[in-house]
């Protein structure tokens, strides 16, 4: 089984200033690392996904994350954050071969002007 | 671009009252994924279809049932509903599995009175 945790239940952060919020994660067998974003009353987006290759992800409005196999983490970065980026995120894992994404408590992003 | 679809937006029942939720993937995907997220909570996986036979199966309770029809639009039937019951259910689609991204749908917010 899998299981994902995020460190921070709340992220106050300033707009213009970076922002990372963390994502560590336990299983026993490879798997697959993904960020979504939820904007209030509405659904899942996908933000970047790690399956493997480079550990530096890249994926929409200006997110990355670092895949750290030692660490066993995936942290979501963004160097300058918008009013607009203010959202729930969550983190999640899927084993390799496997279908169900397993998904973190989430992380509010709160920026504040 | 064609988006998931899930039916009704909302839904209100008493309790003990039967349900029914509909999902229609997007074109091609073959894999459908349901997901229900409490209040606050995160999103925990129920059970999933490929190709019209159940992949998958997560915290579903035995009240509920899923299927895929030949058309692949998938139907999630809740009976006996209880208050606990409440929540925003996801559906999600994917072209295979192992990896690929899911596209979730908006929801489908359930309260049960």
């Amino acid at each position: 089984a899998q299981s994902v945790t995020q460190l921070d239940s709340q992220v106050p952060v300033f707009e213009e200033a970076p922002v990372e919020l963390r994502c560590n994660y336990s299983s026993s067998v490879s798997v697959y690392l993904f960020w979504y974003v939820q904007y209030p009353n509405q659904g899942l987006q996908l933000l970047l996904k790690y399956l493997s290759g480079s550990t530096l992800v890249k994926g929409i409005n200006g997110f990355e994350a670092e895949f750290n196999k030692s660490q066993t983490s995936f942290h979501l970065r963004k160097p300058s954050v918008h009013i607009s980026d203010t959202a729930e995120y969550f983190c999640a894992v899927s084993a390799a071969g496997r279908r169900a994404l397993t998904f973190g408590s989430g992380t509010r992003l709160q920026v504040q002007p | 671009a064609a988006g998931v679809i899930q039916s009704p937006r909302h839904l209100i029942k008493e309790k003990r009252e039967t349900a029914t939720l509909k999902c229609y993937p997007i074109p091609r995907h073959d894999t459908v994924y349901w997901y229900q997220q409490g209040p606050g909570q995160d999103p925990q996986f129920l059970i999933s279809f490929y190709e019209k036979m159940q992949s998958d199966k997560g915290s579903i309770p035995d009240r509920f049932s899923a299927q895929q029809f030949s058309d692949y639009h998938s139907e999630l039937n809740m009976s006996s509903l209880e208050l606990g019951d409440s929540a925003l259910y996801f559906c999600a689609s994917s072209l295979g599995g192992g990896g690929e991204t899911q596209y979730f749908g908006p929801g489908t917010r359930l309260l049960v009175l």
